[in-house]
């Protein structure tokens, strides 16, 4: 089915282990977007790319990090995880960057970082 | 700074009683305000996106509104089904890209 994809789903790691979270999209969109969710903060953005090979850091960047060699993908690895990094993560993608323009959001990585 | 604040945290209500949320914002010129419907476990699903105060948008039992420096969702005679979280997001500012600021939510209960 076309749209936003995550995987995985569901993931538990330990302290100091890298992890990468995965986003794909079918929709040819060229922004897409990294946001994580937690209790009492709502979402956050952690990085966004305007198109392949174009990134740039959002909100609560660090920690983090984005690569974007394909369109379509957009993954998003913690280097050295930490229990502070224990949260849901969501994808997103627009079309273009114009006022008004719709966030699609993916169905979410929930990551238990032990 | 950009700000977004959405009261209340949560609100019960019985089947058919209706009422409404707040989201309230400090932004660097609005470019956009969402509302998103968020379902346990789920990603938010997109709702409305006003651009202007004065501007009314309406998707069955709800309705968004927009002035100046709030929005509010009403929602008429709510069903079970309408129970989910809510969440206030604006676009502010210049530059090429559409970032979100996204409120904190209110999760709705509409009890049968």
């Amino acid at each position: 089915d076309a749209g936003i994809t995550q995987s995985p789903r569901y993931k538990i790691t330990e302290t100091g282990r890298q992890v990468t979270l995965m986003c794909h999209q079918t929709w040819s969109h060229s922004y897409m977007f990294w946001y994580r969710q937690d209790l009492g903060h709502g979402l956050r953005l952690i990085y966004y790319s305007a198109a392949a090979d174009i990134t740039d850091k959002g909100e609560v960047p660090d920690g983090y990090v984005v690569s974007r060699s394909k369109t379509e993908n957009f993954p998003l690895t913690l280097e050295s995880a930490t229990r502070s990094q224990t949260s849901v993560y969501f994808c997103a993608s627009t079309l273009r960057p114009d006022p008004g323009e719709t966030q699609y959001f993916g169905p979410g990585t929930r990551l238990l970082v032990l | 700074e950009d700000q977004v604040t959405q009261s209340p945290e949560a609100l019960r209500l019985q089947e058919g009683e209706s009422s409404s949320l707040n989201c309230s914002y400090t932004v660097s010129g609005l470019r956009g305000l969402f509302w998103y419907r968020q379902d346990p476990g789920k990603g938010p699903e997109f709702l409305f996106t006003l651009y202007s105060a004065g501007e009314e948008k309406e998707k069955e039992r709800l309705k968004a509104t927009l002035t100046k420096k709030e929005s509010f969702l009403h929602i008429t005679a709510p069903k079970p089904e309408d129970s989910a979280t809510y969440l206030c997001a604006v676009q502010a500012g210049g530059g090429a890209t559409n970032k979100l600021i996204f409120g904190t939510g209110t999760l709705l209960a509409v009890q049968p």
